[in-house]
């Protein structure tokens, strides 16, 4: 049971360009989420989905965008990348009721040069 | 507007110690009160977890105290050891309404041996 997985682990960008964040979960959790996480800062919601077909944005939604074809995949992609975007990256995911808080990823390290 | 407010920012505790960590909230209408545990390098963890139906929740030794007059609460970990060395963050949800934590944001602790 391999959880939440993410890749990649580390990136380096240069300002302007784009990628894709992956993210998979295998235990068919109907919610998931992308938090990006920075000094003093704590946790910040990116974009959020309570199930296939459906998301919405959080707190700091601007420069990403998000979808979830599937119940198990849920990537995050950078549209045109901006220093201010280098942060690690976070996907967590949950059942629905909420018990059991989130399970979250190991991260991804972001760089935008 | 910072939903969940957490203090300190940083602890220092000798081993055997109490640790203490302080949040407080906005939100009447939260119902889960979740703390997490971060080791550098790796995803937040569940560590444990409250409802607002009770005032104290304990597993090993780590407790929560939660104060509903007050919207506060806080965690407690007795006996601390140089293991505990971690960053801890305090969140709130709302069950059921698409799962969005907001969370703390965070306290270092270091557990001197």
């Amino acid at each position: 049971n391999a959880g939440v997985t993410q890749t990649p682990k580390f990136q380096v960008l240069k300002t302007g360009q784009s990628m894709t964040l992956q993210c998979a979960q295998d235990m068919n959790h109907e919610y998931m989420s992308w938090y990006r996480q920075d000094p003093g800062m704590g946790l910040r919601l990116i974009h959020y989905s309570v199930g296939a077909g459906i998301t919405d944005q959080g707190e700091v939604p601007n420069g990403y965008n998000v979808s979830r074809s599937t119940t198990e995949d849920f990537p995050l992609r950078l549209l045109s990348a901006a220093p201010s975007q280098t942060s690690v990256y976070f996907c967590a995911s949950s059942y629905g009721t909420g018990i059991g808080g989130y399970t979250f990823g190991s991260g991804t390290r972001l760089t935008v040069v | 507007q910072q939903q969940v407010k957490q203090s300190p920012q940083s602890l220092i505790v000798q081993k055997g110690g109490i640790s203490i960590i302080n949040c407080a909230y906005e939100n009447t209408a939260f119902d889960y009160f979740p703390w997490y545990q971060q080791f550098p390098g790796k995803g937040p963890a569940l560590l444990i977890a409250i409802r607002p139906d009770v005032s104290e929740k304990k597993e090993g030794r780590f407790t929560i105290s939660f104060n509903k007059s007050a919207k506060q609460f806080s965690l407690h970990i007795m006996d601390s050891q140089p293991g505990d060395s971690a960053t801890y963050f305090c969140a709130a949800s709302l069950m059921n309404t698409g799962n969005q934590f907001y969370f703390g944001t965070g306290t270092s602790l270091t557990v001197i041996p």
